[in-house]
């Protein structure tokens, strides 16, 4: 069935540091890719997504390339701020669904001042 | 801008009793969503409607767990009894329609423990 595997948390980075989460995922056919982000205390919210091969979803700095070949989706960011500081959930929506996301275990960014 | 409202945000309940959570999802949104979200996991599907109809609950404990959305409006889950393996977070989305599009609006959740 369709999985999606992320890098263990948490990750804890100093403001203005690179960031990079890695996320693969296994999937049949082309599959839509998502990461979705929690702030504290609020609900799960859309950061970016890529619908087809070597697509390049990117929102707010922070971006992901859709890489068929390695079946990944790592998201990246030059520079991060404390306001970052969030849980990361790498998902998908498989080919031939109707729309039900595959969630990733989360990655947890603490971003110190 | 329009929310996903859930209540309750929390709920203590012993073992065996009943709960019930209510969502009511964005104006317009044909589908929606109940997950479960174990601490420190990401969030698995339970149920998902498309207006009044259920689409998939194919990992939906139905022994104990039911949900409906009787006016494809709001929905309520409920669970009877509930046992120590059920506390987590519930959340409700929704969604204009189903599809890859995948954007999904979430509620806050409702954080369940079982004592």
């Amino acid at each position: 069935g369709n999985s999606v595997t992320q890098m263990e948390g948490p990750v804890t980075l100093s403001e203005e540091a690179f960031l990079t989460i890695n996320c693969t995922y296994t999937a049949t056919g082309y599959p839509s890719l998502f990461w979705y982000v929690q702030y504290p205390g609020e609900g799960l919210q859309l950061l970016l997504k890529a619908t087809k091969a070597d697509d390049k979803g990117s929102n707010k700095g922070f971006e992901a390339t859709y890489r068929k070949e390695t079946t990944s989706f790592h998201l990246e960011k030059g520079s991060v701020q404390v306001s970052d500081s969030a849980v990361y959930f790498c998902a998908l929506i498989g080919s031939s669904n109707t729309g039900k996301l595959i969630f990733g275990q989360g990655t947890t960014l603490q971003v110190k001042p | 801008e329009a929310e996903v409202a859930q209540s309750p945000r929390y709920k203590i309940t012993e073992k065996s009793q009943a709960v019930a959570f209510w969502c009511d999802p964005i104006s317009g949104h044909a589908t929606l969503y109940w997950y479960r979200q174990i601490l420190g996991q990401g969030p698995e599907l339970l149920v998902q409607f498309q207006d009044e109809s259920v689409v998939d609950d194919s990992q939906l404990p139905k022994d104990r767990f039911s949900a409906e959305r009787l006016k494809g409006v709001d929905s309520t889950l409920k669970i009877q009894p509930a046992e120590l393996g059920d506390s987590a977070m519930y959340l409700c989305a929704s969604s204009v329609t189903s599809g890859r599009a995948g954007e999904l609006f979430f509620g806050e959740g409702s954080r369940l423990t079982v004592l």
